[in-house]
């Protein structure tokens, strides 16, 4: 498989449960992103990392809690989330921070 | 901080026909770069032309043509032959190029591309 993969495509999740987002770049590349698309906003970055590490860390509220154990796979762990955190997340990839970002087709989160 | 404003939720255009989408954007920055975001209904976010502040030349890419008005802050996106293909919402993008938080792409609100057969 080719290019930056996202697995589910779909969730649904009651507030009190417990889920993982998986992200996974095949491109070789070294810096990963997390972004919150909603409807009629702007897409809000929400993570960086580099070399697998953190660099950025935009004010997400903590019930969202990334994790980068290398540096083709990112994962975004979710706990007593709100309605309102019902949105695309999507994931992209980039060769360093200064390069193009390539995004995969998004997790569609619901939250009830 | 910077901002980036597409002022058109919505636009539609005839086959074959030329659009064009517009983007204005905020920064008090000499060197980053803008950029055009295809987001087709399979929600795949593409990239579809990229612009460097300190080049004059407006980019261009096929069918796709920027036209890059740095003093007024303006970043364009024109689609000529438009094709049934070319359906999608268009996100401008901003990024600097230097420093802390180059990795961070500020996205405006997009414009939703409608092409009529």
């Amino acid at each position: 498989e080719t290019g930056v993969t996202q697995t589910p495509r779909h969730l649904v999740m009651g507030m009190t449960n417990k889920k993982s987002l998986k992200c996974e770049q095949h491109l070789g590349h070294n810096a990963m992103y997390w972004y919150k698309q909603s409807a009629k906003k702007p897409l809000e970055l929400m993570f960086v990392y580099s070399l697998e590490e953190r660099v950025e860390n935009n004010s997400v509220p903590s019930r969202f809690s990334p994790e980068c154990p290398n540096s083709s796979h990112l994962f975004l762990h979710l706990h007593t989330l709100q309605p309102e955190d019902s949105a695309l997340y999507l994931c992209a990839s980039s060769q360093a921070l200064s390069y193009e970002q390539y995004f995969g087709p998004g997790t569609r989160l619901t939250v009830t | 901080a910077q901002t980036v404003t597409q002022s058109q939720p919505e636009m539609s255009v005839q086959e074959a026909e030329t659009v064009t989408l517009s983007c204005t954007y905020d920064t008090s920055e000499s060197d980053y770069y803008l950029f055009w975001y295809k987001q087709p209904p399979s929600r795949q976010m593409i990239l579809v032309i990229r612009q460097e502040a300190y080049k004059q030349q407006n980019a261009t890419e096929n069918r796709f043509s920027v036209n890059f008005q740095k003093a007024a802050k303006s970043f364009s996106l024109k689609i000529s032959d438009s094709q049934l293909g070319d359906a999608a919402m268009y996100f401008c993008a901003y990024r600097r190029n230097y420093g802390g938080s180059q990795g961070n792409l500020i996205f405006g609100k997009g414009t939703k591309l409608s092409v009529k057969p």
